[in-house]
Formats: C-alpha cells, sequence, structure tokens
C-alpha cells in the first residue's frame, strides 16, 4: 500500500522557470492538500481539495496553481519560479475535509537560484 | 503573534524520563487539537488527538489539553532514542477546519 506518492523527491530550479509537482493517493481519500514547510515556521496550507472537483486557496497561495486531475492525482504547479518559494513542499490526504488524519507524501525539497 | 506557539528546543531528555512538550494558542474557537511527529528529512505523522479538557493517554503518550488556559501538552513516558524527533502542535476550529500549525520543538532523548 503505497499511501501518499509524492514526486520529485529534488529540484532545482532557476527564478522564472515553471514545474508541476505531482501526488497521488490510493487510500480512497476525498480531501488532498499541499503545504509548504520553511525552518522555524510551521507547515503553512497552499491549496486543498475538499472533494474531487473543487479546490480552495488556503494561507499562502500567491504564485501557485493546483489541478485536481480526479480523486487520486493532485499537482501543484509554479509557473514562474521564485527565490522565496524555495522550501519542502507537502502533499497531504485525508478521508475528508475537518479529518483529524492527515496523511502525507514524502516532501519534494525544491531550490530556486 | 503567531496562533500557535511553541518552543522550538531542542529539548534535551534523558532514556527513560518524562518527556514534556508544550503548545498554547491563542484562537479561543479551537476546537480540535493534534500532535504530529517528524523524523528528520521526513513528513510528520499522526500520535494523538484530543478534542476535550483533561488527558488523554494512548501507550507511552499522554495529551493534556487546558481550553481555559489555552495550552495543549504532550507527555512522553520511559522515552526511547526512538522518540528524537520534532513534535507538531496544530489545532482546527469548529469554523475552519484548515489546520494550523505550530513550528515544532526538537526533541532528543539521550541514552
Amino acid at each position: 500500500n503505497a499511501g501518499v506518492t509524492q514526486t520529485p523527491k529534488f529540484q532545482v530550479l532557476k527564478t522564472g522557470q515553471s514545474m508541476t509537482l505531482q501526488c497521488a493517493q490510493d487510500m480512497n481519500h476525498n480531501s488532498m492538500y499541499w503545504y509548504r514547510q520553511d525552518p522555524g515556521m510551521g507547515l503553512r496550507l497552499i491549496y486543498y481539495s475538499a472533494s474531487e472537483g473543487t479546490t480552495d486557496k488556503g494561507e499562502v497561495p500567491n504564485g501557485y496553481n493546483v489541478s485536481r486531475l480526479n480523486k487520486r492525482e493532485f499537482s501543484l504547479r509554479l509557473e514562474s519560479a521564485a527565490p522565496s518559494q524555495t522550501s519542502v513542499y507537502f502533499c497531504a490526504s485525508s478521508e475528508q475535509a475537518g479529518s483529524e488524519k492527515l496523511f502525507f507524501g514524502s516532501g519534494t525539497q525544491l531550490s530556486v537560484l | 503573534q503567531k496562533e500557535v506557539e511553541q518552543n522550538s528546543g531542542p529539548l534535551s531528555v534523558p532514556e527513560g524520563a518524562i518527556a514534556s512538550l508544550n503548545c498554547t494558542y491563542s484562537d479561543r474557537g479551537s476546537q480540535s487539537f493534534f500532535w504530529y511527529r517528524q523524523y528528520s528529512g521526513k513528513s510528520p505523522e499522526l500520535i494523538m488527538f484530543i478534542y476535550s479538557n483533561g488527558d488523554k493517554e494512548d501507550g507511552r503518550f499522554t495529551a493534556q489539553l487546558n481550553k481555559a488556559s489555552q495550552y495543549v501538552s504532550l507527555l512522553i513516558r520511559d522515552s526511547q532514542p526512538s522518540d528524537s524527533a520534532t513534535y507538531l502542535c496544530a489545532l482546527a476550529s469548529e469554523s475552519n477546519y484548515q489546520l494550523i500549525w505550530g513550528a515544532g520543538t526538537k526533541l532528543i532523548i539521550k541514552p
């Protein structure tokens, strides 16, 4: 049982480049999330999808877009990367929005030069 | 003022002792409280959640909630080196199920 699979694990971008982070879960969860984690700060929610077909902004959505491709997959796109987007990104899923148990992917270490 | 405050540590505790981790919060509307453990270079995993005032025990872990004083604690009894990790406090309000996270406390258990 893979759980939440997130790719890539590491990525280096130049300022202005674009990329998409991929996330897939095989637990039949309804809700999916994208977080970023920076040193000295808590996890911050970028976007979430409470259910298939819906997406909503979180605390720090600027510079990002998301797509809930189907129930399993939720991607995060950086259209024009900036050094401020250097961070560790986590995808997570839960049975439903408001569920206390989030299942996290292994994370993506992104550096923007 | 941050919504969720945790001492960043590191908190160093001898093996076999009780580790006490604390978290304070500002939103009195907070209803649900969670403790996640994060090993270095890994993703967070849920270890405890608590909704009501008082204590909740699960094995070596006890979560304590005091809504009047706006703090939640995690006690780890008989601490083991494998408990060395960063512990993240998170909470959710009734009106907004988006979790609000603390920055975490790094715990080191010394053999």
